[in-house]
């Protein structure tokens, strides 16, 4: 079975702290696409990444990171120097290559609330 | 580009009322999903159509519940007769090929009292 657990449901910083939200995927497949995604409160779903299997190198955006490691079957973010704009709820998800289906499959979402 | 495009935004039916949500998916993108967001379930895929043919549709609830995609650039899920369970906010998404990342519409928030 495929699944997407965040076992982190909230998470509140101060504005300028580091914060990691964890995403623990499940699947038999060998290849398959990992995402994260942002839903600030104005509602809409915002692309911001997308690792595929073979990829462990970690990536880094500006603020943003993603430390991909398959041993553990995770595929975590970082933000630091958190600003008050980084507040949305957060979605990992999995997509797996080729088949009959190309659903995401979500996780529940990470909600963070960063403070000034 | 306008990214995905839906509408209405926001609608609010009566109970037993049909509803019909629509979508524009991005220009040259060959995939177009239909998902639903509530509390209760997160969000969750009801169907996805592949170059205007609907792929995988397990996902949708029950036979009130229909999707359309006429051509590349318009889809539409209508609920008939609506329920006041299906209150969600319902996404349409697209993406250029399979596995690619999927680019989402702002949603229609619906209500059905």
């Amino acid at each position: 079975a495929q699944k997407v657990t965040q076992a982190q449901t909230e998470i509140s910083v101060v504005e300028k702290e580091d914060v990691t939200l964890d995403c623990v995927y499940e699947t038999r497949d060998t290849t398959y696409y990992l995402f994260w995604y942002k839903q600030p409160p104005s509602g809409e779903l915002v692309f911001l990444i997308r690792r595929n299997s073979f990829d462990e190198q970690n990536e880094i955006s500006g603020r943003y990171s993603w430390n991909f490691q398959k041993s553990t079957s995770s595929f975590n973010f970082t933000i630091t120097a958190s600003q008050v704009v980084d507040s949305a709820v957060y979605f990992c998800a999995l997509n797996l290559h080729g088949g009959a289906t190309n659903k995401l499959i979500f996780g529940t979402g990470t909600l963070l609330a960063v403070q000034p | 580009d306008a990214g995905v495009i839906q509408s209405p935004r926001h609608e609010v039916t009566e109970m037993g009322q049909e509803v019909t949500l629509r979508c524009k998916p991005i220009s040259g993108h060959n995939s177009l999903f239909w998902y639903r967001q509530t509390m209760m379930r997160g969000l969750e895929l009801l169907i996805y159509f592949n170059n205007n043919v609907p792929i995988d549709d397990s996902g949708m609830p029950e036979d009130r519940f229909s999707a359309k995609m006429p051509n590349a650039s318009f889809s539409t899920l209508k609920i008939q007769p609506s329920e006041p369970r299906d209150s969600a906010v319902y996404f349409c998404a697209s993406s250029l090929v399979e596995n690619t990342e999927a680019f989402f519409g702002q949603g229609t928030r619906l209500t059905v009292v």
